[in-house]
């Protein structure tokens, strides 16, 4: 079956732009994670999902980032005014059920983001 | 702080050379640890979770093991193929989020 798809694959913005990159979990998967991941770095939290909630943003580095997933399916993050330092691949997993600290997180492509 | 820290940071063996790749946590209250494969250019592939200190799982050519500090990959006989770069990551008690290490490079020669 298809795995988790992100878009675009690659994005190259200007400082002080706005960017939205977006992440389709696999189908019928509750729970969505996004992680940024630096090279040479294993990826690193940001926030995550179950269904549209948004139970924990404190991996999202201030307040330009952000991220919705108003159905529960589609997630999309937000990095308002980028900056530099926001270069990086950005990550998204998900999994099947909610609360589950044991279930295993899929991974998508990434996006990889570059601010010039 | 919860960490988690990989050994060595890259590893060259030969074809057929077997060893072992170390990850050791500092994850409170750690729920499972989990092995990734992540090949260049793509997103972590799952191998392994491990629950509980004792456990073992096996995958092909791929080992994992958990004691109550750190676990171990181990790679018997190791074809090119295998080469990739290795994450762990613990799950913590309070919440989903995975904290991974940085990775370990392997590289198998023929």
């Amino acid at each position: 079956g298809a795995g988790v798809s992100q878009s675009p694959r690659y994005k190259v913005t200007k400082r002080g732009q706005d960017v939205a990159l977006r992440c389709d979990p696999i189908s019928g998967h509750v729970s969505l994670y996004w992680y940024r991941q630096a090279l040479g770095q294993g990826p690193e939290f940001l926030t995550y999902f179950n269904y549209e909630a948004q139970q924990d943003k404190s991996g999202l580095p201030n307040d330009r980032f952000s991220a919705e997933r108003p159905e529960g399916s589609i997630s999309t993050l937000t990095i308002q005014r980028t900056e530099q330092r926001d270069s990086a691949m950005y990550r998204c997993a998900s999994s099947t059920t909610p609360g589950g600290y044991q279930e295993t997180q899929y991974f998508g492509p990434g996006t990889r983001l570059l601010v010039l | 702080e919860d960490q988690v820290t990989q050994s060595p940071e890259a590893l060259r063996l030969q074809e057929g050379e077997s060893s072992s790749l170390n990850c050791s946590y500092t994850v409170s209250g750690l729920r499972g640890l989990f092995w990734y494969r992540q090949d260049p250019g793509k997103g972590p592939e799952f191998l392994f979770t491990l629950y509980s200190a004792g456990e073992e799982k096996e995958k092909e050519r791929l080992k994992a093991t958990l004691t109550k500090k750190e676990s171990f990959l181990h790679i018997t006989a190791p074809k090119p193929e295998d080469s990739a770069t290795y994450l762990c990551a613990g799950s913590m008690e309070y919440g989903n989020k995975l904290v991974f290490g940085a990775g370990t490079i392997l590289r198998v020669k023929s």
